[in-house]
Parts: structure tokens; C-alpha cells; sequence
């Protein structure tokens, strides 16, 4: 159990474009998700955290306009990168939290994107 | 501020040897401290939730210990299967997840 899914797992695209990932919990609901960057060699940074059907929560130097979250049900998140830019490049990987179990964050396999 | 320290930043071991990896934290409202596994280009993977002081957990060759100020996770006769990084993290009175570096474990046949 506990499993969540993203995708695209990698993704290449043109600098200016916009690019959306999506995350799910596959086997439980969850009430609340994650947005994570992960640099290489570095640890995870959250970027956002998002309830469903309510805005998201950004953490400090996170431009909420580049970086748009939609939590429309209890399995989906997605992370659109709008105007992407080279600097954008990085492995995003968005987590879920099982409201039964507490505190609890189950990750997904992550998402490679690189902006050229 | 939540803080999270790994020690070493990596550790290189032969089949069989154990040891221990350690995470010293500092945090406001201990809500949970948690162990993950995460393999090159994938995201974490859940090992271990520690709550309380004392607590402890076991899971094949893997053991977490958790006291007031850090938490050590204990491989025994570890395999070359598990090299891979180590993540710490803690989760505070704001609900969020404060990471370690991660500790990158190599075990050689």
C-alpha cells in the first residue's frame, strides 16, 4: 500500500514552454501533497505544500506564478512549470500524506526535467 | 528553525561489516522523525517513523533508535543491495519535513 505515481518520470523541453507534472496516490487517499526539488548530490527542498480543494501553501522564494499547483481531488496533484528556463532544470518529486496515518509521507519515483 | 545533521556523508563498508548512521536534530515540536532510502534518479522510499524517545524499530537488517536529540539507524551484516543514500528527516510543530543531507552508503562484495 501507500503508493504514489508521477509522471512524466523525465521530461526534455525548450526554454519558454510550460511543462506539467502530475502526481496520484494510487492505493489511499490523501488529504494533503508535497512538492519537492532535489539538485544533484543535494537533499529534497519543499517547495509547496497543497491541500485539496484549497490553494497552495509556498515556501519562501518560491514563485507561485512559475511554479502553478492544483490539488483538484483526494488522488491528483499536478506542478506546471510556466516559462521554463534552463535554471528550472531539476528532479521534482511530489510526496502524499495518508490522513490515517500519521504524519506519514510516501514519495513518488520523481520527475527529471531539463530545460534547453 | 528545524535542523537535521548526518554524519558521515559517506560510508563505504565490506559485506557483513555493521554499522551505524546517525542523525542529530534539532526541532520545535517533535512530531516524528523518519528514515528514507532513495536509490540514484528515484524519489525516497519510507523505511522507519520514530516518535518518542526510546522508540525503536526493526526492519530486515535495519534498525532506528531514536533519543531526545538524534536517531541512529543500525545496518547489520549489511549487503551490496543496500547502498544507496540514507535520508533523515523531522517533522515539526508546522507539519513540514526538514531533510538531512543524506548519508551515501557503499558495501562492497
Amino acid at each position: 500500500g501507500a503508493v504514489v505515481s508521477q509522471h512524466p518520470s523525465w521530461v526534455i523541453c525548450k526554454s519558454g514552454t510550460s511543462v506539467k507534472i502530475e502526481c496520484r496516490s494510487l492505493d489511499f487517499q490523501a488529504t494533503t501533497m508535497f512538492w519537492y526539488r532535489q539538485f544533484p548530490k543535494q537533499s529534497l527542498m519543499l517547495m509547496a505544500t497543497s491541500n485539496e480543494g484549497s490553494k497552495a501553501t509556498y515556501e519562501q522564494g518560491v514563485e507561485k506564478d512559475k511554479f502553478l499547483i492544483n490539488h483538484a481531488s483526494l488522488t491528483l496533484s499536478t506542478l506546471t512549470v510556466t516559462s521554463a528556463h534552463p535554471e528550472d532544470s531539476s528532479f521534482y518529486i511530489c510526496s502524499a500524506r495518508f490522513h490515517d496515518r500519521s504524519y506519514e509521507q510516501y514519495f513518488g519515483p520523481g520527475t527529471r526535467l531539463t530545460v534547453t | 528553525e528545524d535542523q537535521v545533521t548526518q554524519s558521515p556523508e559517506a560510508l563505504r563498508l565490506q559485506e557483513g561489516e555493521s554499522s551505524s548512521l546517525n542523525c542529530s536534530y534539532t526541532v520545535s515540536g517533535l512530531r516524528g522523525l523518519f528514515w528514507y532510502r532513495q536509490d540514484p534518479g528515484k524519489g525516497p522510499e519510507f523505511l522507519f517513523t520514530l516518535y518518542s524517545a526510546g522508540e525503536e524499530k526493526e526492519k530486515e537488517r535495519l534498525k532506528a533508535t531514536l533519543t531526545k536529540k538524534e536517531s541512529f539507524l543500525h545496518i547489520t551484516a549489511p549487503k551490496p543491495e543496500d547502498s544507496a543514500t540514507y535520508l533523515c528527516a523531522v517533522q515539526g510543530a508546522n507539519s513540514k519535513l526538514t531533510f538531512g543531507k543524506g548519508i551515501t552508503l557503499s558495501v562492497r562484495p
